[in-house]
């Protein structure tokens, strides 16, 4: 079975320092794509970044990028420099895609509170 | 931002009671879904659309169907609600492009309580 593990369940940063969230998954597949949303308090569910994985390269976002460790199934999220505005549910997720298949697998989610 | 609207945005029903969501889009995406988020479980997926009347389960598809007769809207409908479905429903959409997979775009939710 394909599964995403946040072992996280509640994080918090003090404003301008620096975070990490993690996020293992399983699967057999060798190609698929990596995601982390957001979930700010409005509910609203917003990509942060996103990783293909048969690219080496880890992805960044301005103050957002990830440690893509493909062998050991590892796709960590660093947030820098954070802001108020980054409390949120963060979830990881991934999406292999044989076929018709582009089903997203996601986790539980990891709750950060950004204190000013 | 996707073009992506859900209706109704709360609704509160009865036990036993049929309840139809709407889910419409106006990017033209090929895929649609639908998910409920519940505390502890994350998101689960409903059911799914890969094209106009094309459609597959996900993990907690009992007591749901769905409809897609055209590309802009997707139906989630509960034959006779039950109190294990009061939720936030999710829609979302994603399109392939040129062979890359592009991310799920989300609507802004609807709140369901059945009674």
């Amino acid at each position: 079975a394909q599964t995403v593990t946040q072992s996280q369940p509640e994080m918090s940063v003090q404003e301008a320092e620096t975070v990490t969230l993690s996020c293992t998954y399983d699967t057999s597949e060798n190609n698929y794509y990596l995601f982390w949303y957001k979930q700010p308090p409005s509910r609203q569910m917003i990509l942060v970044i996103r990783q293909e994985a048969y690219k080496q390269q880890n992805a960044t976002e301005n103050r957002f990028s990830v440690n893509f460790q493909k062998a050991a199934k590892s796709f960590s999220l660093k947030i820098s420099d954070s802001q108020l505005g980054d409390t949120a549910m963060y979830f990881c997720a991934f999406m292999t895609y044989a076929g018709n298949n582009r089903k997203l697998i996601w986790g539980l989610g990891t709750s950060l509170a950004v204190n000013p | 931002d996707a073009g992506i609207t859900q209706s109704p945005r709360h609704k509160v029903t009865e036990t036993g009671t049929p309840v139809t969501l709407r889910c419409h889009q106006t990017e033209n995406h090929r895929y649609m879904y639908w998910y409920r988020q519940d505390p502890g479980h994350g998101l689960r997926l409903i059911h799914y659309s890969y094209g106009v009347k094309d459609t597959d389960k996900g993990e907690v598809s009992d007591g749901y169907s769905v409809s897609r007769s055209k590309t802009e809207d997707f139906l989630l409908t509960l034959e006779s609600a039950t109190s294990s479905q009061t939720s936030v429903y999710f829609c979302a959409i994603s399109e392939q492009l040129a062979g890359v997979i592009n991310e799920q775009f989300f609507g802004p939710g609807t709140r369901l309580t059945v009674l």
